[in-house]
């Protein structure tokens, strides 16, 4: 089956500087890359999700990277705010199954 | 629009009780759904998946059973708790059909705590 492995798992930014959360995917058949984001308590929001044909994707403050050939996707958070404190999630999909590496926890300090 | 309903939102059960966690969802018709689990600290495992009523895809060998007796309707059950199955248990739910690649969209989350 398909393994996705998360990068780092903890990751402490100062307010206004960017994160950067990396991922790897072992299956080249998955077609779909999502970014989650989970409040304590919460069930997980979807953030971004790019498709396998599209190498770059912006939505205001985030961004998704994926590249194919290396099995590697990234969610870059830019101008990083306190609200952006959360554990973060990439997936990947193969099918009816989506995949999820283990978590990044991001604190944004004041 | 649609909308993801799971319930109870926090339970606490001894060892060996019976479990049944519910999940619904309004608003559309024949979505594929999916059981995850959240260990404390821990990522998303995927238990089942549902493609259509009465069709149950386990990934974990496990305490845990699942079942789908209306189309948007998605049961988790146990007939004896264990310790280790403590944990965040998640419903959630894609657009039916084309074999997948569709947005996830999970509901708010059930905390079991067995004693």
């Amino acid at each position: 089956g398909e393994n996705v492995e998360q990068h780092p798992s903890t990751l402490s930014v100062q307010e206004g500087d960017s994160a950067v959360i990396k991922c790897t995917y072992s299956d080249s058949a998955s077609n779909y890359f999502p970014w989650y984001k989970q409040e304590l308590g919460k069930g997980p929001q979807l953030i971004i999700d790019i498709r396998s044909n599209v190498g770059e994707k912006k939505d205001q403050r985030i961004a998704v990277t994926l590249n194919k050939t290396a099995k590697h996707f990234s969610l870059h958070i830019t101008e990083t705010q306190p609200e952006d404190s959360a554990v973060y999630f990439c997936a990947a999909s193969i099918g009816y199954k989506l995949s999820f590496g283990a978590g990044t926890t991001v604190t944004v300090r004041a | 629009s649609q909308t993801i309903h799971q319930w109870p939102a926090t339970l606490v059960q001894p060892v060996g009780s019976p479990l049944s966690l519910e999940c619904t969802v309004e608003g559309t018709s024949n979505p594929n759904l999916y059981w995850y689990r959240q260990a404390a600290g821990r990522g998303l495992q995927l238990l089942f998946y549902s493609v259509g009523i009465g069709q149950i895809s386990s990934e974990v060998p496990q305490n845990l059973s699942a079942s789908r007796p209306q189309d948007r309707q998605f049961i988790l059950s146990s007939k004896k708790l264990l310790l280790s199955d403590s944990g965040f248990y998640l419903c959630a739910w894609t657009v039916g059909g084309g074999g997948g690649a569709n947005v996830l969209t999970f509901g708010a989350g059930s905390r079991l705590t067995v004693l």
